[in-house]
């Protein structure tokens, strides 16, 4: 079965640090991996997908297919990074499976 | 564009009550997914509907749990007689043509039972 896993559930680095969100999958062929973030009181805001291989708020994520990882890397954080990260992958045609996400806080 | 919208933020119901959540997708889109929050856990896909059909369900419990997207008005999820264990976030979330370039949430409804 497809499964998404963050491993970590709380994560604190200081301002300026680098950050890193870890994300691992298991999908048999090729996933479509997404990572999603809720600021507080916010909604669930789609951050980047792997198939744009974009950068948002100067966060990056590469997919390694060989380790099934999708983590997400920014190499400064700000405080205003601080928010739950979801990473999620496509199954089927239309579903989305989540992981149950990292609580990132930056710290001044 | 109001973005998607759910209403109410908050419903309170009693044990054996029924609760019914609302969901309006953003103009143009026609796809409505419906995800379920539990406590200390990630979303849960529940059910995918496009106008008056009903694509995907297999993620809905068995019994008491019912969704809906009629030809007009919002969508609706349906849950009789709550218990409980129902006590969670609902997220609604919308597409003009599928998940591949991801979904617009809306904020979500928290039930809670008591």
């Amino acid at each position: 079965a497809q499964r998404v896993t963050q491993p970590e559930k709380l994560l604190s680095v200081f301002k300026g640090a680098p950050v890193e969100l870890k994300c691992n999958y298991s999908y048999s062929g090729s996933p479509e991996l997404f990572w999603y973030v809720q600021y507080s009181r916010q909604r669930l805001q789609l951050l980047l997908r792997h198939i744009s291989r974009e950068s948002i708020k100067g966060f990056t994520a590469d997919l390694n297919k060989g380790e099934t990882s999708f983590h997400l890397k920014k190499p400064f954080a700000q405080e205003e990074d601080s928010a739950m990260y979801y990473c999620a992958l496509i199954q089927g045609a239309q579903k989305l499976v989540f992981g149950q996400g990292t609580r990132l806080t930056i710290n001044p | 564009n109001a973005g998607v919208m759910q209403n109410p933020r908050h419903l309170v119901r009693r044990r054996g009550q029924e609760a019914r959540l609302r969901c309006s997708p953003m103009k143009g889109h026609s796809h409505v997914y419906w995800y379920r929050q539990l406590p200390e856990e990630g979303l849960k896909f529940m059910v995918y509907l496009q106008k008056e059909n009903i694509i995907d369900e297999s993620g809905m419990p068995k019994e008491r749990f019912s969704a809906e997207f009629p030809k007009e008005g919002p969508s609706i999820l349906r849950i009789q007689q709550v218990v409980r264990g129902d006590s969670a976030a609902y997220f609604c979330a919308s597409s003009p043509n599928g998940v591949e370039y991801g979904y617009t949430f809306g904020s979500g409804t928290r039930l809670t039972v008591v």
